[in-house]
């Protein structure tokens, strides 16, 4: 199975910062990555797919870029609902699997 | 709006079998492919499988020789068994829809499952 690693674990980014996010893959993903959101107590949410593509209603804030085995997740200017644990998870190949998470606290 | 309702006891007894059901609306429940997911507490996301809405499955290696997955397209449902259960099991269990090319888009609101006797 690819194994998705995330870093850092812990990412500590101000209020109107830029938070950069790392996941790398153990072998390729081509493009077929993506980051979910989630915040205490809710379900994930779907805001990357395919590498760069923001899913319907996030914003442009969110970006995402990478290919094959190295991936990037940027949210330019923190705001203070974006706060949460970030996941990536790769879909080119079953079964599908989940980074470990960073978690964007202020 | 597609919505997912999760359905299912919060409490099982260990080597007993946890059964969740996931009722799918506003949206096709064709085409689709219909996954489990689970979270243990404090702990990362482990996809289960999935169950496409032909009514074909994959599974997890990690759990293949536990978990079974089936739709009834009538209902617009699918659901998730889980044999032999463990405290191991324990974890807040989400239903959702797999995007072909896309990832996850609608997710369950999630059904913490504790394995206790």
């Amino acid at each position: 199975e690819i194994v998705m690693t995330q870093s850092p674990a812990t990412l500590s980014v101000p209020p109107g910062g830029r938070a950069t996010l790392s996941c790398r893959a153990s072998q390729s993903a081509s493009s077929n990555l993506a980051w979910y959101q989630q915040k205490p107590g809710q379900a994930p949410r779907l805001i990357i797919y395919g590498a760069s593509t923001r899913a319907t209603g996030v914003p442009a804030r969110f970006s995402g870029s990478g290919s094959v085995t190295e991936f990037t997740l940027t949210i330019s200017s923190l705001q203070s609902e974006d706060f949460a644990v970030y996941y990536c998870q790769q879909y080119n190949d079953w079964p599908l699997t989940f980074g470990g998470g960073t978690k964007v606290e202020i | 709006q597609v919505q997912l309702q999760q359905s299912g006891p919060g409490l099982v007894k260990p080597s007993e079998t946890l059964s969740l059901t996931c009722t799918v609306s506003g949206g096709s429940f064709t085409s689709y492919y219909w996954s489990w997911i689970r979270q243990p507490p404090g702990k990362g996301l482990e996809w289960i499988g999935y169950v496409y809405y032909s009514g074909s499955t994959d599974y997890n290696p990690s759990l293949k020789s536990r978990v079974t997955m089936s739709v009834d397209m009538s209902k617009n449902q699918f659901s998730l068994k889980v044999t032999s259960v463990t405290a191991a099991d324990t974890a807040v269990y989400y239903c959702a829809r797999i995007v072909r090319g896309e990832g996850m888009d609608y997710w369950g609101q999630g059904t913490l499952v504790t394995v206790s006797s």
